[in-house]
């Protein structure tokens, strides 16, 4: 079976730039998580859809952060416009729901905002 | 809202040596507890959970205990090696509702050398 595929694995921005970061699930899960990864931060959760429907959009990350899941199997994030600090590994993670349902990720994807 | 410390931000080890990563919980319920390992380059993968006090989670020769009255679920190895080598996080999903996100821990890193 196919795990998360995130695409793509390396992006560099100028800051200002509008990047689209990309997430495919694996087919059948119904619950898909995007998070932000830094060293000092560790992971925090960006977006949280529940059948495509947005349950929770990270407080902190609202005014530039837009998630979107337009059908069951593909994901989009968009970071607008992109800041140095946003430079970070973005993982992508589905489950099949529950609350003791495992959550499989994606390999990331790496942002560096120069 | 919920939370998960964990207390050491790295540890380093010789090989054989006893691994203790320890974490302790604060939730409003009877969470699930997690525990994720991260290896470089790849996103966590679950590692085992617990649902209920007392219950152990166990594999690959790692293990922790769920204790609901020390608030803990603690992960422990008996003998690492080098390819044990990678960042542990430890998690809770909230009990009941039908918001099933993870709250992580800010994650350790375990470094083992020969």
């Amino acid at each position: 079976d196919a795990g998360v595929t995130q695409t793509p694995r390396h992006e560099v921005a100028e800051k200002g730039q509008t990047i689209i970061l990309k997430c495919e699930p694996v087919s059948g899960h119904n619950d898909l998580f995007w998070y932000r990864q830094t060293k000092i931060q560790g992971l925090e959760l960006l977006s949280y859809f529940r059948s495509k429907s947005l349950m929770e959009d990270g407080g902190a990350f609202k005014d530039r952060f837009k998630a979107e899941m337009l059908n069951s199997s593909f994901s989009t994030l968009k970071i607008q416009p992109t800041e140095p600090k946003d430079s970070a590994v973005y993982l992508c993670a589905s489950s099949l729901g529950g609350t003791s349902a495992e959550q499989f990720f994606g390999p990331g994807t790496r942002l560096t905002v120069l | 809202g919920d939370s998960v410390t964990q207390t050491e931000g790295q540890v380093a080890l010789s090989e054989e040596d006893f691994l203790t990563i320890h974490c302790n919980y604060s939730a409003s319920g009877y969470p699930t507890l997690f525990w994720y390992v991260q290896y470089p380059g790849e996103g966590p993968q679950l590692l085992f959970r617990a649902s209920r006090d007392k219950e152990k989670g166990s594999s690959r020769g790692f293990e922790a205990t769920y204790d609901k009255g020390t608030t803990s679920f603690h992960l422990r190895k008996a003998s690492v090696q080098e390819s044990d080598s990678a960042v542990y996080y430890c998690a809770l999903s909230e009990s009941g509702g039908s918001n099933y996100k993870l709250t992580f821990g800010k994650g350790t890193l375990l470094t083992v050398t020969p």
